[in-house]
């Protein structure tokens, strides 16, 4: 069975480029979620994609997009960039979305890309 | 607003004894709760879970107590191995598949 990947590692860019990151889901989930991390602060959610459409999305502004395909993986993009984008992105995949409570939906995340914006 | 707090920072632990780590939240739609473990340059792991129908959940040397009157859960390690050391963070989720973390808490675990 493989895991969650994310790639790339790590990625330098600079005030107002743009970005894409990518993320395979784990065999048979169907769902992926985005957080962003900055340093020393848990995992902040940036938005959920169950087949291929947004299902859910946190505090974040819409220069934060995503896509998911037929396969299930996914990218995030992100334009526009500034300093405070800075943080390690972590996609997580889970077979569904929540299930109400039956704990069926636990996320699974990936290695993460550690972006730095310069 | 931090609906999900993690209040120490970190915890020191000598092999073989007990770890007890922390949470407590405020949003009473949370229904269900999990553990992660971190490593440096990792993603997180998932430990354990529980779901707010139940107060107890158990797996191998982890423990997850649920006490929903006061909002609180902890997570015990026992016994504490060098392993184990990590942040550990707690996250929470309500209807809709987000998880809310805590900011985490460095467990260091001393041989």
């Amino acid at each position: 069975e493989t895991g969650v990947t994310q790639s790339p590692t790590h990625l330098i860019k600079t005030r107002g480029q743009q970005v894409t990151l990518r993320c395979s889901s784990q065999s048979g989930h169907n769902t992926v979620s985005w957080y962003q991390q900055a340093l020393g602060q848990g995992p902040q959610f940036i938005f959920q994609y169950y087949r291929e459409e947004e299902n859910g999305r946190g505090n974040f502004p819409p220069r934060f997009s995503g896509l998911q395909f037929p396969n299930y993986s996914s990218e995030l993009n992100v334009n526009a960039l500034e300093l405070d984008d800075s943080a390690l992105y972590l996609c997580a995949s889970s077979p569904g979305p929540a299930s109400g409570g039956l704990g069926t939906d636990t996320q699974y995340f990936g290695p993460g890309t550690r972006l730095t914006v310069l | 607003d931090q609906q999900v707090k993690q209040n120490s920072p970190s915890l020191s632990v000598q092999e073989g004894r007990i770890s007890i780590l922390n949470c407590d939240y405020t949003n009473s739609m949370f229904d269900y709760f999990l553990w992660y473990k971190k490593y440096p340059a990792e993603g997180p792991t998932f430990l354990i879970s529980i779901s707010s129908i139940k107060d107890k959940n158990e797996d191998g040397r982890f423990t997850v107590f649920l006490n929903k009157s006061a909002k609180h859960l902890s997570l015990h390690i026992v016994p504490s191995q060098p392993g184990d050391s990590a942040v550990y963070f707690c996250a929470a989720r309500a209807w809709g598949g987000k998880l809310t973390f805590g900011q985490g808490t460095i467990l260091t675990v001393h041989p």
